[in-house]
């Protein structure tokens, strides 16, 4: 069994729809959640990080992460075309000078 | 802040060559680097954590002899691929965090293409 396990899509949602993400994990030692969007060819992009459980906010993102579910969510509203791009979750134990644990990856397009 | 620099961006080279790849951190100071390796639709894979002034730690399953890491000073860190053959074509990625309780920020990383 992976630690981080994502759906890797492909999730094609219109434009201005309200989108989804989500991950499970399986160890209970990891504290910090992150949330980052790659282009093709990019590297990864940081759009959230938390800490606790709960929801965060930022613009049209909120992250949400609950601890006893070992469950982390990443909502995007009034979704655009330019949010179309692959979501990593990540998580780790310790922020900063800890190796990163990375889901699949999920693969997302907003249509016009 | 917290920019995370790599070059260069695209690399061809014949077999045998050995490539050097960049990353520095522009504005900020990371005791800690990350070096990551992904391939086409897939997620990223860590090879090794880069540590100012000492031995860089090594994924299982990397040679690192094959992939030298150097992190020299606390703003540069260095991935020498040696004798590069086509198998190490692939996307590289690094990552730092400006202080210890911050999230990691990732490079452009550099696209390795070997002929």
């Amino acid at each position: 069994q992976k630690e981080v396990e994502q759906d890797p899509g492909p999730l094609s949602v219109p434009e201005g729809a309200i989108v989804s993400l989500n991950c499970t994990y399986s160890n209970s030692a990891f504290q910090y959640f992150m949330w980052y969007r790659q282009y093709s060819r990019k590297g990864p992009e940081l759009l959230m990080y938390t800490y606790s459980s709960g929801n965060k906010e930022d613009g049209r993102f909120t992250a949400q992460v609950d601890k006893s579910s070992k469950y982390i969510s990443l909502f995007i509203r009034d979704s655009q075309p330019s949010d179309s791009a692959t979501y990593l979750c990540a998580t780790t134990v310790i922020q900063g000078a800890q190796k990163l644990v990375f889901g699949q990856g999920t693969r997302l397009t907003i249509n016009p | 802040g917290a920019v995370v620099s790599q070059h260069p961006s695209r690399v061809i080279c014949k077999s045998g060559t050995s490539v050097k790849i960049e990353c520095r951190s522009l504005d900020f100071q990371a005791t800690t680097m990350f070096w990551y390796r992904q391939f086409p639709k897939q997620s990223l894979m860590l090879m090794a954590t880069s540590n100012e002034g000492s031995k860089a730690t090594y994924e299982q399953g990397v040679e690192k002899d094959k992939f030298l890491i150097n992190h020299a000073s606390l703003t540069l860190s260095t991935l020498t691929v040696t004798s590069a053959h086509p198998e190490d074509s692939s996307f590289y990625i690094c990552s730092a965090a400006e202080y210890s309780n911050q999230p990691q920020h990732f490079g452009d990383g550099t696209r390795l293409s070997i002929l």
